[in-house]
């Protein structure tokens, strides 16, 4: 059965420093990969996606993915963040194995200090 | 489009009591997605509806729940009775297609607190 690891539940970060939140994923046919981000009171919004071509990924706010099979790695990136980016961040994925069922992670709070 | 719409955002009842959760999703999409979020059990998928067909409701947790779509522009979630481990954000998605290129759309979620 796929699962999806978040290492680190809590991300706390400085305002315009580097950051990456990382999953890793267990699967062992062809996946797709999604981040999602989760403001607070909010429902979860698509930042990107990887369905196949090109791995590394780019979404929206500035936010960018690397999917390394390899490591079964689908670690999400941003060089600089803001105040703004301040959220919840939820990896998830689906296999057709899994009848298209989108199985997430358990969250990374990122928190970004002025 | 007002993206999907669900209700009501907050919801207090006791232990016992009969709860439902609505969702109207966005206008054309085929797939409709219910979700529970709790902080023990993360996101959860509890069924979906293609054309207003429940095709999967294998992570329905027990027979106190059910869902129905009656049309492709509403949908109920209902618990009854609701015990107070059913505590959790609701969430429902919709999609224009069921396949993995489809985005979901979240509504912004029902929390529900059952005492």
């Amino acid at each position: 059965a796929q699962s999806v690891t978040q290492l680190d539940s809590q991300v706390p970060v400085f305002e315009e420093a580097p950051v990456e939140l990382r999953c890793n994923y267990s699967s062992s046919v062809s996946v797709y990969l999604f981040w999602y981000v989760q403001y607070p009171n909010q429902g979860l919004q698509l930042l990107l996606k990887y369905l196949s071509g090109s791995t590394l990924v780019k979404g929206i706010n500035g936010f960018e993915a690397e999917f390394n099979k390899s490591q079964t790695s689908f670690h999400l990136r941003k060089p600089s963040v803001h105040i703004s980016d301040t959220a919840e961040y939820f990896c998830a994925v689906i296999t057709e194995t899994g009848g298209f069922k989108t199985i997430f992670g358990a969250g990374t709070r990122l928190f970004v200090k002025a | 489009d007002a993206g999907v719409i669900q209700s009501p955002r907050h919801e207090v009842t006791e232990m016992g009591q009969e709860v439902t959760l609505r969702c109207k999703p966005i206008s054309g999409h085929d797939y409709l997605f219910w979700y529970r979020q709790t902080m023990m059990r993360g996101l959860e998928l509890l069924i979906y509806f293609n054309n207003n067909v429940p095709i999967d409701d294998s992570g329905m947790p027990e027979d106190r729940f059910s869902a129905k779509m009656p049309n492709a522009s509403f949908s109920t979630l209902k618990i009854q009775p609701s015990e107070p481990r059913d505590s959790a954000v609701y969430f429902c998605a919709s999609s224009l297609a069921g396949g993995p290129a489809d985005t979901q759309y979240f509504g912004p979620g029902t929390r529900l607190t059952v005492l």
